[in-house]
């Protein structure tokens, strides 16, 4: 199992581009999510999604989309980037909703917008 | 409301010195779990262990140990003879029971001087 996947790891943006970044599982997880981590902030929700074709927003979504065609995949989408998204964006899996189960990480995209 | 308090922001020891991370949170749910997690310099996130609310037992896992204190809301991480690899952020996380979210302290930067 390669677990949680994510490209690219490291991306610079001029303001007001658009990009994708891409978040794959292979663990059949049907519960997947996004945080973007700050400077003494931690982590913070984005997006969440409780299966194929189901999504929903987190703590700080604005500025950004999701979906979620297929279990396996959970892209981020930046319409419009802006430097106060300059961030680390994190990926994350777990096999349910319930709050014992184990979140597992991808390895981050660092994201600098100019 | 679910919050995670980490007061720390950072940490400086020399190498075999205890060092001790303070976590404070706050929930209205009697089923929760704590987590940490480990961030080294190369910034994937490493899960270090996961705690439920009905177990108030310490534990110990090597060099490491966590003291959890229910009367209060406490989850407190030890490394006892700090290496310079423990070098890293730490993060405290709660998740309530029937919740997506797992939510992130700001995470305490611990420091080993050789």
């Amino acid at each position: 199992n390669a677990g949680v996947t994510q490209t690219p790891k490291f991306q610079v943006l001029k303001t007001g581009q658009s990009m994708t970044l891409q978040c794959a599982q292979d663990m059949n997880h049907e519960y997947m999510s996004w945080y973007r981590q700050d400077p003494g902030m931690g982590l913070r929700l984005i997006h969440y999604s409780v299966g194929a074709g189901i999504t929903d927003q987190g703590e700080v979504p604005n500025g950004y989309n999701v979906s979620r065609s297929t279990t396996e995949d959970f892209p981020l989408r930046l319409l419009s980037a802006a430097p106060s998204q300059t961030s680390v964006y994190f990926c994350a899996s777990r096999f349910g909703r319930q709050g014992h189960y184990e979140q597992y990480f991808g390895p981050g995209t660092r994201l600098t917008v100019t | 409301a679910q919050k995670v308090t980490q007061a720390q922001t950072e940490i400086s020891v020399v190498e075999k010195e205890d060092v001790t991370l303070d976590c404070v949170y706050e929930t209205r749910d009697t089923t929760y779990y704590l987590f940490w997690y480990k961030q080294p310099p190369s910034g994937e996130l490493v899960f270090l262990i996961r705690r439920n609310s009905f177990d108030e037992q310490n534990e110990i896992s090597g060099r490491y140990s966590w003291n959890f204190q229910k009367s209060t809301s406490s989850f407190n991480f030890t490394i006892t003879a700090s290496q310079v690899v423990d070098s890293a952020v730490y993060f405290c996380a709660l998740s309530e029971w029937d919740d997506y979210k797992l939510s992130f302290g700001a995470g305490t930067t611990v420091t080993v001087r050789a």
